[in-house]
């Protein structure tokens, strides 16, 4: 079965600083490549999503990475707030123009005041 | 724009219970599909709808649990019996081609 390894399970980070986290798929339809924000007692939403044909792309503070060689892809959020403090989740298609995404563990992210 | 709307929040039934859950997607989107959220198993797409036909339900983890999209406005996710191992949280995602997935706020589903 396909899987999409999420990294870090859980991360501290100072207000400020940057939170990073990492994904990397297996073979997978090149669609789109989303991040999911989860606030505790809500269902995911969408944070920011790239398209396999760039290698970056910025939203204020969020930046995806998208390593297509190394089937990795990874968020960045700059100038790390306390409201991000969230659970993250990375997804990947499975099947081409179906949207059926397989979804990673999660990282729960705590930003200190 | 509504968003997508599950009911009930949250479900306490006994084991051997039927349990229904109910979706209403964002009006316009044409798939629609049922996860599973589990702190062992992070989220599980359970069966996913196009045009209100099943087109993938091979996440669906036994034969008690059914789902049905009887028009583009309606979806249920039924356990029968329900057992205490399917304590979860389920969501229900709406989408449209081109859009990526909105999720509702899940059914705490607690089996005793």
């Amino acid at each position: 079965q396909q899987q999409v390894k999420q990294s870090p399970q859980s991360l501290i980070v100072q207000k400020g600083g940057i939170s990073i986290i990492n994904c990397a798929y297996e073979n997978t339809a090149f669609d789109y490549f989303p991040w999911y924000q989860q606030f505790p007692g809500k269902g995911p939403a969408l944070l920011i999503a790239i398209r396999p044909d760039v290698s970056e792309k910025k939203e204020g503070r969020f930046t995806i990475s998208f390593n297509k060689s190394a089937k990795q892809f990874s968020l960045h959020i700059m100038d790390s707030q306390p409201g991000d403090s969230a659970t993250y989740f990375c997804a990947a298609p499975t099947t081409s123009g179906t949207y059926k995404y397989i979804f990673g563990t999660g990282t729960r992210l705590k930003v200190l005041a | 724009d509504a968003g997508v709307i599950q009911s009930p929040r949250h479900e306490v039934t006994e084991m051997g219970q039927e349990v229904t859950l109910r979706c209403k997607p964002i009006s316009g989107h044409n798939s629609l599909f049922w996860y599973r959220q589990t702190m062992m198993r992070g989220l599980e797409l359970l069966i996913y709808f196009n045009n209100n036909v099943p087109i993938d339900d091979s996440g669906m983890p036994e034969d008690r649990f059914s789902a049905k999209m009887p028009n583009a406005s309606f979806s249920t996710l039924k356990i029968q019996p329900s057992e205490p191992r399917d304590s979860a949280v389920y969501f229900c995602a709406s989408s449209y081609p081109g859009s990526p997935l909105h999720f509702g706020n899940g059914t705490r589903l607690t089996v005793t």
